[in-house]
């Protein structure tokens, strides 16, 4: 089983911060790295997906980097909002393709 | 609208007896996964499937079979065998091909409780 690690497992925040959470994977065999926005009584949706090296990806406020070589990925949430209050998931896909290792999840709280 | 339903909601058993849950989807995606959910834990893979009549197990498949005899369905039997079955379980798709990034659409889900 592929181990996919997710930090820090849960934020509480202010309207108006900034924040940051990790993804770090196996940094072997890699194929595509996933990053999914979960909200309450919804199903995971995805947010970006990144393939090489070096990727960086934007959406509004939301932003997420790729380091394949060491195997990680950050996703930054810039002014938070009590909008973006959900669990924030990674998910690893090897070369092996065809099945994802999700990590375990982050869960942001927004407070206004 | 397309997308993946997974019926019932809620489902409750007593203990002992087999439970299938229902998936389907019309975005004609090959691919299709099945996912329990544990509080305070991610999403776990219990089976896979990338094409009709095949599939293979993920990490998590003892007390669980499926079948894929149609490419929209993927019908996922909890069975007695399975030691703890209480979870929520989430069923997901995606595209397979040559440039596809394995992004997984997911259903409702449906919260299992045995008794």
């Amino acid at each position: 089983i592929l181990n996919v690690e997710q930090s820090p497992q849960s934020l509480h925040v202010q309207e108006g911060d900034s924040t940051n959470f990790t993804c770090s994977f196996p940094s072997s065999n890699f194929y595509a790295l996933h990053w999914y926005r979960w909200e309450t009584a919804k199903s995971p949706e995805a947010l970006f997906v990144m393939t090489l090296n070096g990727d960086e990806k934007k959406k509004g406020r939301i932003s997420a980097t790729l380091n394949t070589k060491e195997g990680y990925s950050y996703l930054y949430i810039k002014g938070s909002q009590p909008e973006d209050s959900a669990t924030y998931l990674c998910a690893f896909t090897n070369t092996n393709a065809g099945k994802s290792t999700f990590g375990d999840g982050t869960t942001l709280t927004v407070k206004p | 609208d397309g997308g993946i339903t997974q019926s019932p909601k809620y489902l409750f058993r007593k203990e002992g007896q087999n439970v299938t849950l229902s998936c389907e989807q019309n975005l004609n995606h090959d691919a299709m996964y099945w996912y329990r959910q544990d509080p305070g834990q991610g999403l776990r893979l219990i089976y896979y499937s990338q094409i009709v009549n095949d599939f293979q197990k993920g990490d998590i498949a003892e007390g669980y079979s499926v079948s894929r005899e149609k490419k929209e369905s993927f019908p996922l039997t909890v069975t007695s065998a399975q030691k703890n079955p209480t979870a929520f379980y989430l069923c997901a798709s995606s595209i397979v091909g040559q440039s596809t990034t394995y992004e997984q659409y997911f259903g409702p889900g449906t919260r299992l409780t045995v008794t």
